[in-house]
């Protein structure tokens, strides 16, 4: 089955600088990749996607790029603000299957030092 | 627009005990999946359902089973619960067909004593 591997697991970064999270997935046919952050007590929420056929996807602040053949995907962060402090996890799919079942990293803890 | 809900939002049991856990989905959306998330750990998958069907399953024993509903919504059901069974369970909504997001509901509490 798929293997997610994400990194670093704590990141603290000055208010106002860059954060990046990175990831690594095991099964070449994954085509789907998520981005959920986790503030302490609450759902994931869906922060940012990106799809197999895309090389990068920007929204506002947060950006996703992917890269097919290292199989390795990250999550980039600009000019980043208290509020973005939460856990932060990756995730893989492969949707043709039939099953949906998302697979995660472990985490990576994001702080924001004001 | 409501979002997935779940119930209920805390649940302390007894070893050896059965669990049911309940999830509505976003309205419109027609799959439902499961997840359990042990403290300092990302959501496990352990079933999804679309139409009522069982799409997959992770690798949890068979004291784990699901179903869904004519109106989409879905049970968890965990039998002969074991303390490792403590955890977070997170019910996701997807619209289904060729969309992919997937968005979760605020979880059941889960606590094995």
């Amino acid at each position: 089955g798929e293997n997610v591997e994400q990194h670093p697991s704590t990141l603290s970064v000055q208010e106002g600088d860059s954060a990046v999270i990175k990831c690594t997935y095991s099964d070449s046919a994954s085509n789907y990749f998520p981005w959920y952050k986790q503030e302490l007590g609450k759902r994931p929420q869906l922060i940012i996607d990106i799809r197999s056929n895309v090389g990068e996807k920007k929204d506002q602040r947060i950006a996703v790029t992917l890269n097919k053949t290292a199989k390795h995907f990250s999550l980039h962060i600009t000019e980043t603000q208290p509020e973005d402090s939460a856990v932060y996890f990756c995730a893989a799919l492969y949707s043709g299957g039939g099953a949906d079942g998302l697979t995660f990293g472990k985490g990576t803890h994001l702080i924001i030092q004001p | 627009d409501a979002g997935v809900t779940q119930s209920p939002t805390h649940l302390i049991k007894t070893r050896g005990q059965h669990v049911t856990l309940r999830c509505s989905p976003i309205s419109g959306h027609k799959s439902v999946s499961w997840y359990q998330q042990v403290l300092g750990q990302g959501p496990q998958f352990i079933f999804q359902y679309y139409e009522k069907e069982e799409r997959g399953r992770g690798n949890f024993p068979d004291r784990f089973s699901a179903r869904q509903f004519p109106n989409y919504s879905s049970e968890l059901n965990v039998n002969a619960l074991l303390l490792g069974d403590s955890a977070l369970y997170l019910c996701a909504s997807k619209r289904g067909g060729g969309f992919y997001e997937q968005y979760f509901g605020p979880g059941t509490r889960l606590t094995v004593t």
